[in-house]
């Protein structure tokens, strides 16, 4: 059964502070790892798609890595705007009907305080 | 463009009532999917659609129904509500899944 694990839940940090937050996966074939922002009462807003181990994709302040086993969002010198949830989903290599299935992590809550 | 349009905002139901949440997307995606999200348990998925006429169950499909008769519609049938059902909905499509799903802003449902 696929696993999705966030880090921390909640991160508090100050303007400029930058981090990291971590998504481990347990999948048998890895078909894409996406990177998803949501804001409160809102549903959850695509970022990224990562492929394969080593890949990188950048958007604004935010890059996201990609291992074998897990995927890290870098937030650079961040603003109280990226405050949100994140969430990181995984979407499984399968030969049957379930290749579309997403398995969501339950996602770090950011907040940026100026 | 509306995106991914969800109706209603809001629900609340009594045990054993039955509802449609509808789902509606203009931009001819052939991907449609519910999820359901409660606090600490991220999203689950519910039901799935890979074109019109074609559905699939999710991770928790139990007490939901759905039907995809045209690409751009994709309602989730609540059978007979019970307080377990109390959560917000959320709908999505995309093109192709790795494109990233575009999600609607949700139905958040309270079953009494």
């Amino acid at each position: 059964e696929d696993q999705v694990t966030q880090s921390p839940e909640a991160l508090r940090l100050q303007e400029g502070e930058s981090s990291s937050l971590n998504c481990s996966y347990t999948v048998s074939g890895l078909r894409g790892l996406f990177w998803y922002r949501q804001d409160p009462g809102k549903g959850p807003e695509f970022l990224f798609t990562l492929y394969s181990a080593g890949e990188e994709k950048e958007k604004e302040r935010l890059k996201a890595t990609l291992t074998k086993k897990e995927s890290f969002l870098h937030i650079t010198a961040p603003k109280p705007e990226d405050s949100a949830t994140y969430l990181c989903a995984v979407q499984e290599e399968r030969r049957d009907f379930g290749n579309e299935k997403l398995t969501f992590g339950t996602g770090t809550r950011l907040t940026i305080i100026p | 463009n509306a995106g991914v349009t969800q109706t209603p905002k809001f629900q609340v139901l009594k045990t054993g009532q039955s509802m449609t949440l509808q789902c509606a997307q203009d931009m001819n995606h052939e991907y449609m999917s519910w999820y359901r999200q409660d606090p600490g348990m991220g999203l689950r998925l519910i039901h799935y659609s890979v074109g019109a006429g074609i559905t699939d169950q999710g991770e928790v499909p139990n007490g939901y129904n759905v039907s995809r008769s045209t690409t751009e519609d994709f309602p989730l049938r609540l059978l007979s509500a019970a307080p377990s059902q109390t959560s917000v909905y959320f709908c999505a499509s995309s093109p192709v899944v790795s494109y990233g799903y575009t999600f609607g802003s949700g139905t958040r449902l309270t079953v009494v």
